[in-house]
Order: structure tokens, then C-alpha cells, then sequence
């Protein structure tokens, strides 16, 4: 079945470091790539998707492509704020409609 | 514009109680869906609905029931809480396959 895998955290940083969150995945067909992100005591907002190979999704100064030949959507950020501390998800979705399919999830804290 | 909304926020039930974990949307989105979230875990589908009427079970569906008789409500029953549920619930709802997923805010269950 489908699978994600992403690198366990805490991830810790100083602010101005630049983030990348690797994350790898298994799945049959072509599935739409996600970035979810959950920031301390709320839900998860959509951070950033790509729908086919080679798409870029970008959003608010983070990025991700959409790799087919390795299978990976890493996300990156050049230079990451304090405000930028939450877990991070990657995701996958079947064609059946919104089942996603996460990864563990990356924690991430960056210090002032 | 509500979203998805769930209620309650938090709830502490003894082993054995049951309960309901209220879900509506206001978007009239076809798609509903509960997930769990455990520590490392990421989230897990615990059912699904494709519209009014229509439910199919996830990944993780055994002690939870849901039933869809409105487009805009999707309740999930704990027929007789254990302390293995106690976790955090989100509700999500979104359009037809490969678009965008909403979620509640979550709602931290603990059973004792």
C-alpha cells in the first residue's frame, strides 16, 4: 500500500538557517504531493501541493518539487523564523477522493 | 466562512462510555473524512464518506462508527471508549480528488 516516510525530528535551528525536511514516499499511480503544517494547540492548514512530476509547490517561503525518478518531495526554506516552530507532514492522496496517506511528522523549533 | 467545525475541543471519558464527536461543514463538499493523530504516527483515515449516504472504513476503523445523513454534518460514535483511543481527532472535508483538504481544529480525546 501507500507509504510515506520522513525524517524523524526534533529538528532544531536558529532563526535564519536555512530548513530542509526530506520526505519519501511509495504509492501506486500518480499521486498528488502535500505539505501540511500544524502549529502548537491548532489543526493542520495546507502548506503547499504539487499534482504532477516536476511540480514546484511553494508557499510562504517554502518550497517542495514533486520528484518522480526518486520519489521524494522534500520541503525547503532559505531562512526560517521563530514563528516558523510546528510539526511538519508530508502527505500523499490516492485518486479515491481525500484519504491521505502522512508521514510521521517533523518537528521543528527554531530559536531566536 | 466556518470551515470545518468540531466539537468539542477536549473531552475526558472513563473506559467504557461512549460518545460522539460532533463534524459539519459549511463549504458543501462531498468528501468527509476522521483521522487520528498519535505521537509519531502522523494521521490515520479512520472512515470516510463520498456523500450523503455513503461511508467506507480507513485504516484504523475498529471501535469507531459513522453515519453521513446530511451533506454538511459527519459524526464519529465511540461505541465503548479505551484508553487506547485516547488521542486527538481531526474532521476534514474537500471536493472531488486532488484538491485541497480542510481540517477542524482537532479535538483531544482522553480516555482513563
Amino acid at each position: 500500500g501507500d507509504s510515506v516516510t520522513q525524517m524523524e525530528g526534533p529538528v532544531t535551528l536558529s532563526e535564519e538557517a536555512f530548513l530542509t525536511i526530506n520526505c519519501t514516499y511509495t504509492a501506486t499511480g500518480y499521486p498528488s504531493l502535500f505539505w501540511y503544517v500544524q502549529y502548537p494547540g491548532e489543526g493542520l492548514q495546507l502548506l503547499l501541493k504539487a499534482t504532477k512530476a516536476d511540480d514546484k509547490g511553494s508557499n510562504k517561503g517554502f518550497e517542495a518539487t514533486y520528484r518522480k525518478e526518486t520519489t521524494s518531495f522534500h520541503l525547503e526554506k532559505g531562512s526560517v523564523q521563530v514563528s516558523d516552530s510546528a510539526v511538519y507532514f508530508c502527505a500523499l492522496g490516492g485518486a479515491a477522493g481525500n484519504k491521505l496517506t502522512f508521514g510521521g511528522g517533523t518537528r521543528v523549533l527554531v530559536k531566536p | 466562512n466556518a470551515g470545518v467545525t468540531q466539537t468539542p475541543k477536549f473531552q475526558v471519558l472513563k473506559t467504557g462510555q461512549s460518545m460522539t464527536l460532533q463534524c459539519a461543514q459549511d463549504m458543501n463538499h462531498e468528501y468527509m473524512s476522521w483521522y487520528r493523530q498519535d505521537p509519531g504516527m502522523g494521521l490515520r483515515l479512520i472512515h470516510y464518506s463520498v456523500g450523503a449516504g455513503i461511508t467506507d472504513q480507513g485504516e484504523v476503523p475498529n471501535g469507531y462508527n459513522v453515519s453521513r445523513s446530511t451533506t454538511e454534518d459527519f459524526p464519529l460514535r465511540l461505541l465503548s471508549a479505551a484508553p487506547s483511543q485516547t488521542s486527538v481527532y481531526f474532521c476534514a472535508s474537500s471536493y472531488p480528488a486532488g484538491n485541497t483538504i480542510y481540517f477542524g481544529e482537532g479535538s483531544w480525546l482522553t480516555v482513563v
